[in-house]
C-alpha cells in the first residue's frame, strides 16, 4: 500500500517568509501526487496535483511543488508567505488507476505577522 | 465549487443510536468516498463506491455501512453510534484521468458528529 509522510504537524513562519512543507511517500511506481489546502471549518480545496507531466508543478495562490523521484518527495513551497496562507495543509497520493487516495496526517501552518 | 452536498452539517446524537449521513454530487463522478478526520490522524478513509451498488471499505471501516442506489447519493450509517465515531466526516468524489478537473478528489463541506 502507499503512504504519506508529513514531516513537523506545525510549522511556522513569518509573513514575507518563505514557507516549506515537506511530504515523503512510499511506493514502488511513481504514483499520482497532491496538496489539499483546508481553511478553518471548510472541506479541502486542491492546491495543486503531479500527474507525471512536468515535475514543477504550480498551483494555486502561488504554491508550487517538485516531484523529486530519487528522494520520493514532494515538498510544498511558496516564496513569500501570506497572513491568508494560515491553513491546514494535506499531502496525499494515488495509485495511477486514480481511485485509492492515501493522505498524510496535515501541516498546520501559522503565519506570524 | 464541485456540486457536492453533504447532511446534515451538524449533528448531536447519543451512544448506541443510529445515524445516517448524506452524501449528494451533482457531477456524475463514478467514484464517491467517505472520509473521517481526526486531529493527529489526518483523513482516513471509511468507505468509498466506485459505482450504483459497487462499494468496499476503506482503512477504518468498523462499525460503519454505506449504500449508493443512485449516481448522486452516497449514504454512510452508523448502526449503533459510539463516542469513538464523534469526528468530522467529508464525502469526496473523483473521476478518473490526467486532464483539468480529473484524477483528483473533490470534498464536501463536512459533517460535524458528536455522539454523546
Amino acid at each position: 500500500a502507499q503512504s504519506v509522510t508529513q514531516l513537523g504537524s506545525h510549522v511556522s513562519v513569518s509573513e514575507g517568509a518563505l514557507v516549506l512543507l515537506r511530504c515523503n511517500y512510499s511506493s514502488s511506481v511513481p504514483p499520482y501526487l497532491f496538496w489539499y489546502v483546508q481553511y478553518p471549518n471548510q472541506g479541502l480545496q486542491l492546491l495543486l496535483k503531479y500527474t507525471s507531466a512536468a515535475t514543477l508543478v504550480k498551483g494555486i495562490n502561488g504554491f508550487e511543488a517538485e516531484f523529486k523521484k530519487s528522494e520520493t518527495s514532494f515538498h510544498l513551497t511558496k516564496p513569500s508567505a501570506h497572513m491568508s496562507d494560515a491553513a491546514e495543509y494535506f499531502c496525499a497520493v494515488s495509485e495511477r488507476s486514480g481511485n485509492q487516495f492515501y493522505f498524510g496526517t496535515g501541516t498546520s501552518l501559522t503565519v506570524i505577522p | 465549487d464541485a456540486g457536492i452536498t453533504q447532511s446534515p452539517r451538524h449533528k448531536v446524537t447519543e451512544t448506541g443510536t443510529p445515524v445516517t449521513l448524506r452524501c449528494h454530487q451533482t457531477e456524475n463522478h463514478r467514484y464517491m468516498y467517505w472520509y473521517r478526520q481526526d486531529p493527529g490522524h489526518g483523513l482516513r478513509l471509511i468507505h468509498y463506491s466506485y459505482g450504483v451498488k459497487d462499494t468496499d471499505k476503506g482503512e477504518v471501516s468498523d462499525g460503519y455501512s454505506v449504500s449508493r442506489s443512485k449516481t448522486e447519493d452516497f449514504l454512510l450509517t452508523l448502526e449503533s453510534a459510539t463516542s469513538s465515531q464523534t469526528s468530522v466526516y467529508f464525502c469526496a468524489i473523483s473521476e478518473p484521468g490526467t486532464g483539468q478537473g480529473w484524477g483528483q478528489l473533490f470534498f464536501g463541506s463536512g459533517t460535524q458528529l458528536s455522539v454523546l
